[in-house]
């Protein structure tokens, strides 16, 4: 079965500080892979998605970067981070369409708070 | 431009009450619609998705959603409320391109009451 794990599941960073959350997924290959973030009191917004290693897609512009060096790893960074970046971050995996459609299936989330 | 409207953000029902969780998106084709669960602190769980044929879903945990193409709705109901169903709640648009992404509403919040 499929499993996907996100780490660190807290972190609490400076503001200036860089970021990297890391993401990976077993049990599948070649899956689209996605960031999410959820701010407090707020639902989850769309950051970047990636159909395949090194093509990643982002939705909003931001102060974040992702990047997919490996078929089933997803990473998110920061060179500098802001107030405004904490959040609840979630990485999620979706099998491509003709097998079980779209359905997106996420990870446990990680706590940011930049102080 | 597509989106999901949740208009409750909170809402509070009695233990054994039935529910109805409203869902409003805007897409200009046949959506992919799905409800997700989220427990504080943890990450989402699917609870049940529509992709096309009998438009009413059943789900996880007694769970039940009904498209109207005519309303562009897809309301979540359960008839009888548990302490432990207690969550945030989120309706979501899929898309068949664009790497499968997901747009999600705001969420509802439910509390139950004893």
């Amino acid at each position: 079965s499929q499993t996907i794990h996100q780490w660190p599941a807290t972190l609490v960073q400076p503001v200036g500080s860089p970021l990297s959350l890391e993401c990976t997924v077993e049990g599948t290959s070649n899956p689209n892979l996605y960031w999410y973030r959820q701010a407090a009191g707020r639902g989850l917004q769309l950051l970047f998605y990636s159909v395949g290693i090194g093509q990643i897609s982002s939705e909003v512009p931001q102060n974040l970067s992702a990047s997919r060096p490996q078929d089933r790893q997803f990473i998110l960074s920061s060179k500098k981070l802001l107030l405004s970046d904490s959040g609840f971050y979630l990485c999620a995996w979706s099998l491509k369409q003709g097998s079980s459609g779209n359905t997106i299936y996420f990870g446990e989330g990680s706590w940011l708070t930049v102080v | 431009a597509q989106s999901v409207t949740q208009p409750d953000i909170h809402i509070t029902v009695s233990e054994g009450a039935s529910l109805e969780l409203r869902c409003n998106y805007s897409y200009g084709a046949t959506p992919y619609l799905f409800w997700y669960v989220q427990s504080p602190g943890q990450g989402l769980q699917l609870l049940l998705k529509y992709f096309s044929g009998d438009t009413l879903v059943q789900g996880i945990k007694g769970f039940e959603a009904e498209f109207k193409r005519s309303q562009s709705s897809f309301n979540l109901r359960k008839p009888s409320v548990h302490w432990s169903d207690a969550a945030e709640y989120f309706c979501a648009v899929g898309f068949y391109n664009q790497g499968g992404k997901l747009i999600f509403g705001q969420g509802t919040e439910l509390s139950v009451k004893p």
